[in-house]
């Protein structure tokens, strides 16, 4: 049972805009910074934002991140191919002193 | 470009020890925070731990803090993550990964191949 949850799969067509969910609570989204990481099958993971809404370089604008309250947002715009993988997000949580991830979401392009 | 490259697979009897280390290169080493993240077969992500090599203060996951060891030679720019303890359920790939500043809130950007870590009786 992971500590912040994130729906187990999500799905689009090429060219659509998909929003995968991170949810927690007070002592994790609600006052720390939320980060999500892309994984390729096979692959390591990949940051593809840190403190709610910063990108990387080399990260394409069609990635994009948000937070409100205890929650936070992935959407990918224009989707593509090479965009499914899985996505988990991540949060310090003040009362595990300790980092904290979703469960992950397998994103399918259809 | 800093490259963090991960020693090989380990097969280990349940109730033994493992030492996995992440040896970086093409950066600096003390200054960013290391940690240590491990993913179980088709799980999720979980954070064990990190280091500060520059100060060598560590801080562990409540749920491994009484197994698990993580720290940092300077001089060979090479971290090390020690579980004890070993059950079944510890059999996962384990990451070492490094973040983008000092501590361990600017995400972690750099990541190890992965280490293979098989519990088996």
């Amino acid at each position: 049972q992971s500590v912040l949850t994130q729906p187990p799969s999500a799905s689009g067509t090429p060219g659509q805009r998909v929003t995968i969910s991170c949810s927690g609570s007070s002592s994790n989204i609600g006052f720390n910074y939320v980060y999500w990481y892309q994984q390729l099958p096979g692959m390591a993971p990949k940051l593809l934002i840190y403190r709610n809404h910063q990108r990387p370089s080399g990260v394409p604008d069609r990635f994009s991140g948000s937070k409100s309250g205890t929650s936070g947002s992935l959407v990918i715009s224009g989707l593509r191919s090479e965009d499914e993988a899985d996505y988990h997000c991540a949060a310090w949580d003040d009362g595990l002193r300790g980092l904290v991830f979703g469960g992950g979401t397998k994103l399918t392009v259809l | 470009q800093v490259q963090l490259v991960q020693s090989g697979a380990e097969v280990k009897r349940p109730g033994s020890s493992v030492k996995v280390s992440c040896k970086a290169s093409g950066g600096t080493f003390s200054s960013y925070g290391l940690n240590w993240v491990r993913q179980a077969p088709g799980q999720g992500l979980e954070w064990m731990g990190g280091i500060i090599p520059m100060y060598g203060t560590t801080t562990y996951a409540q749920k491994f803090q009484a197994r698990v060891t993580i720290v940092a030679d300077k001089s060979t720019s090479t971290a090390y993550l020690e579980l004890t303890s070993l059950r079944s359920e510890d059999t996962a790939v384990y990451y070492c990964s490094r973040d983008q500043g000092s501590g361990y809130d600017y995400g972690m950007a750099v990541w190890g191949q992965g280490t293979t870590v098989t519990v088996s009786s």
